[in-house]
């Protein structure tokens, strides 16, 4: 089974509302990174946080991490319609030498 | 653009037919990972070469294999290909010392391979 599974699955938005989406995984982790994915293209990292780390920014995005809960919420603010794509979360397991990526949620934000 | 090239970037083979995709890491990355990602699905892992040796395998079947070049470029080969087999085949690069976790990963832009 994928250790990472995003909800919702699809998200659609007005431009400059905020979108969030929500990652679990089972087993216990070294970190935890969300990657973005335009039109079946090449995927971008967006942000890693680690297992002993609780919240994290950058920019317009805000990532939380609860490892008692194995659970990761990413949140966007103001969005642009630049930022409709597919976003993943992937774990880095401990003992394990790859990320692990959930199926992955679609969003559209609309102009 | 993150410095990782793949080639080719779009194939069509047949089923039976043996496919090589390419994929040159970032400068200075000395970790070469390969994903399958169907469509509509997250990337599978299917393996990880550190410094030309394979490093962590996923639940894929011998008929996809692998190799890293001392200029940590690499390769995937799959044999005998099926249907299923049609999906994205993404490389990432990424620079580790033996041991410690994974940071971020740089990804090519993929090769798409469509078996008939």
């Amino acid at each position: 089974s994928q250790q990472g599974e995003e909800d919702p699955q699809a998200l659609s938005i007005q431009e400059g509302e905020n979108a969030t989406m929500n990652c679990s995984y089972k087993t216990s982790i070294n970190n935890l990174q969300w990657y973005r994915q335009n039109s079946g293209r090449g995927l971008v990292h967006l942000i890693l946080i680690r297992s002993n780390e609780r919240e994290k920014h950058s920019g317009r995005l805000r990532v939380t991490l609860d490892t008692s809960k194995k659970s990761s919420s990413l949140l966007i603010t103001a969005s642009r319609a630049a930022d409709t794509a597919s976003y993943f979360c992937a774990t880095d397991a401990k003992g394990n030498n790859r990320l692990a990526f959930g199926k992955g949620n679609q969003v559209v934000v609309i102009p | 653009e993150t410095g990782v090239t793949q080639s080719p970037t779009h194939l069509i083979k047949t089923r039976g037919q043996q496919v090589t995709l390419r994929c040159s890491s970032q400068s200075g990355h000395n970790t070469v990972s390969w994903y399958q990602q169907a469509l509509g699905q997250g990337p599978q892992f299917i393996f990880q070469y550190y410094r030309e040796e394979e490093n962590g395998r996923g639940n894929f079947p011998p008929r996809f294999s692998g190799l890293q070049f001392p200029n940590y470029s690499s390769e995937l080969n799959v044999n005998a290909l099926e249907l299923d087999d049609s999906a994205l085949y993404l490389c990432a690069s990424s620079s580790r010392t033996s041991g410690r976790a994974l940071d971020e990963q740089y990804f090519g832009p993929g090769t798409r391979l469509t078996v008939t």
